[in-house]
């Protein structure tokens, strides 16, 4: 079945610094990728749509700057969080579909990343 | 708006027990997409199933079935005999072709907790 690869699946960084995220397909290819928050105890909250060769889409309160999007081929997306502040600590998860017009596709999620930033 | 509704925010069973997670939602679309993940304590999300709005036969998967109303929006999703295994945390979800852009709409969750 289809797999997408989040890594790392936990980073720890000082504020300030950045990190960066990267989500792969590995068997199909993704013209489309979704990154979603979640808080503690909460739902997942869809932060961006990344499309393969344009730029994101981003959500109405999500900062374009601080949440660096590209998707640079049809197997890699790659979320960074720019000066990065505690607040910013989360679970960030991107998703894939390999469908065109992928509302009607199954989303295969990566594993998440734990995001802790001191 | 597309709206998705989990009313029960944890449920906690004994072992072997029948578990129902409720799920309502709200569409204008005609043509919409249901689905069921489960997230276990691990984190990463797993596709449990999919359901499109023409679709409206129940569907049942081992333990695990699923009984989708249109008539009342709902979708919801029983497991039996549960096991521990099986405590997690459960979201619905809708997808709507009218919000391609947003794509998936997720409901606030349900944790599920199996004690032995």
């Amino acid at each position: 079945g289809a797999v997408v690869s989040q890594h790392p699946s936990w980073v720890i960084c000082k504020s300030g610094t950045s990190v960066k995220i990267e989500c792969r397909s590995l068997d199909f290819q993704a013209t489309t990728m979704f990154w979603y928050r979640q808080f503690p105890k909460q739902s997942l909250m869809l932060m961006a749509t990344s499309n393969e060769g344009s730029k994101a889409t981003y959500e109405q309160g999500v900062e374009k700057d601080k949440f660096l999007i590209n998707h640079a081929s049809l197997t890699l997306s790659t979320l960074t969080v720019t000066s990065a502040h505690p607040e910013d600590s989360s679970f960030y998860i991107c998703s894939a579909s390999a469908g065109k017009r992928s509302y009607n596709s199954p989303l295969h999620f990566g594993n998440g990343t734990r995001l802790t930033v001191t | 708006a597309q709206k998705v509704t989990q009313a029960q925010t944890e449920i906690s069973v004994v072992e072997k027990e029948d578990v129902t997670l409720d799920c309502v939602y709200e569409t204008r679309d005609t043509t919409y997409y249901l689905f069921w993940y489960k997230q276990p304590p691990s984190g990463e999300l797993v596709f449990l199933i999919r359901r499109n709005s023409f679709d409206e036969q129940n569907e049942i998967s081992g333990r695990y079935s699923w009984n989708f109303q249109k008539s009342t929006s709902s979708f919801n999703f029983t497991i039996t005999a549960s096991q521990v295994v099986d405590s997690a945390v459960y979201f619905c979800a809708l997808s709507d072709p009218d919000n391609y852009g947003q794509n998936f709409v997720f409901g606030p969750g349900t944790r599920l907790s199996v004690l032995p």
